[in-house]
């Protein structure tokens, strides 16, 4: 069972449309929630930490919020250059133990 | 300009035959770490190093070695590779890993190995 889960998987909107990116986690011991934007052919690019229930973090057009069991990404009247694949990835542990897990991405494609 | 470097880019290889994949920062980061993408499957761990000559399995070690001789270099090492070891490969780096839950990774630009 995935620890990780982002939904959908794939997403399409019109420019302008706002929506909403998931990522639900069931790990324990949350030490962190990370949001990364990837585009095609590069490597994953840091977008926000996460860190307690009730945080929000704003970039842009980006909205990232978090509760006890799930991460939401906001995506307020998206343009083109949105369109990339978003991951989330969850650090779970403590002591001298800690893990980083990434859920698999939701590819979002926002047309003009 | 902070950045972690990997090198090849690219490379198309035969079965067996050894080859390494250089990774390096330039942000004086503790923490390093190589990753595999494949399409389905995400992001998956391979090995990570939480400092010099401190290193770990990740969750999809086999077939694999690293080394940390140097704070800022990390290289993957493919002593006989084969085919299901055909990904894209990316290396990322952090400040710390344990000190610092809130520490993001920065990654490469990733290496595309295809193996015959």
């Amino acid at each position: 069972e995935d620890q990780v889960t982002q939904s959908p998987e794939a997403l399409r909107l019109q420019e302008g449309e706002s929506s909403s990116l998931n990522c639900s986690y069931t790990v324990s011991g949350l030490r962190g929630l990370f949001w990364y934007r990837q585009d095609p052919g590069k490597g994953p690019e840091f977008l926000f930490t996460l860190y307690s229930a009730g945080e929000e973090k704003e970039k842009e057009r980006l909205k990232a919020t978090l509760t006890k069991k799930e991460s939401f990404l906001h995506i307020t009247a998206p343009k083109p250059e949105d369109s990339a694949t978003y991951l989330c990835a969850v650090k779970e542990g403590g002591g001298s133990n800690y893990k980083l897990t990434f859920g698999k991405g939701t590819l979002l494609t926002v047309n003009p | 300009e902070a950045q972690v470097t990997q090198n090849p880019r690219y490379l198309i290889t035969v079965t067996g035959k050894k080859l390494t994949v250089t990774c390096s920062q330039n942000m004086n980061h503790e923490y390093m770490s190589w990753y595999r993408q494949d399409p389905g499957l995400g992001l998956r761990q391979i090995y990570y190093s939480m400092n010099v000559e401190v290193t770990d399995k990740g969750d999809v070690p086999e077939g694999y070695k690293v080394s940390r001789k140097e704070k800022r270099n990390f290289p993957l090492i493919l002593e006989s590779p084969s085919p299901n070891q055909t990904s894209l490969y990316f290396c990322a780096s952090s400040l710390s890993f344990m000190g610092a839950p809130n520490q993001p990774q920065h990654f490469g630009d990733g290496t595309r190995l295809s193996i015959l």
